[in-house]
């Protein structure tokens, strides 16, 4: 199983509500991303987490709150959001442990979760 | 730093004609690229990827990259585009050991194709 999973495909929030984005794996990586793309722009880094903990912040406002409960999983929890969060969120995973030093550079993608904030 | 550029926003072909988008990046070390497309609303696809050895990597889709170390280019050639093709695509070079596996992505070149 090479696949990236993520839910919801769509979602449409007032800046007033709480929403979660899930990312799954079962590829066994242990490497985990979130992504943040706007319209014809390339990805944006937001957190990487390596082994279960976060590793990585791109200094992200705290309005959005990961979390990584296993190795499989990666959740974004989203809180009181402006209409500029609207975006394509990605989720990315990689291979640790026992891979080559490229293929820890090789993130396999979902398809993305479509936010808009309203 | 480490960077990508693809100096190309847009590009257009007709269908059957050949393709090469351009990518050169900037990395003291050895590195690993990658090439990816994104179809309206969707992920990143992996086409291909560079990490050693023969310097013509053949990937899904019929692509093709060349890297060139002297140009540190990574250029993405197909012989014979389809429709199917039209896309946006990433050129992209990982720096695992620095920011444990970060990719950089270049601003992406959009392809559209003519019938």
């Amino acid at each position: 199983d090479t696949e990236v999973t993520q839910t919801p495909k769509h979602l449409v929030m007032g800046m007033t509500n709480k929403k979660s984005l899930k990312c799954e794996q079962h590829m066994g990586h242990r490497a985990m991303y979130w992504y943040k793309q706007k319209a014809k722009k390339p990805p944006e880094l937001m957190f990487v987490y390596s082994y279960e903990k976060l590793s990585i912040n791109e200094s992200v406002p705290s309005r959005f709150s990961p979390e990584c409960p296993n190795s499989s999983l990666l959740n974004l929890h989203l809180h009181a959001l402006q209409p500029e969060d609207s975006a394509l969120y990605l989720c990315a995973s990689s291979a640790r442990t026992g891979a080559s030093e490229g293929n820890r550079n090789e993130q396999f993608f979902g398809p993305g979760t479509r936010l808009t904030v309203l | 730093a480490q960077s990508v550029t693809q100096p190309d926003i847009h590009i257009t072909v007709s269908e059957g004609a050949s393709l090469e988008l351009r990518c050169n990046y900037s990395y003291g070390a050895t590195p690993y690229l990658f090439w990816y497309v994104q179809s309206p609303g969707q992920g990143l696809q992996l086409l291909l990827k560079y990490f050693s050895g023969d310097t013509l990597v053949q990937g899904i889709k019929g692509f093709e990259a060349e890297f060139k170390r002297s140009q540190s280019s990574f250029n993405l050639r197909k012989p014979s585009v389809h429709w199917s093709d039209a896309a946006e695509y990433f050129c992209a070079v990982g720096n695992y050991g620095g920011s444990q596996g970060n990719l950089i992505f270049g601003k992406g070149t959009k392809l559209s194709v003519k019938p």
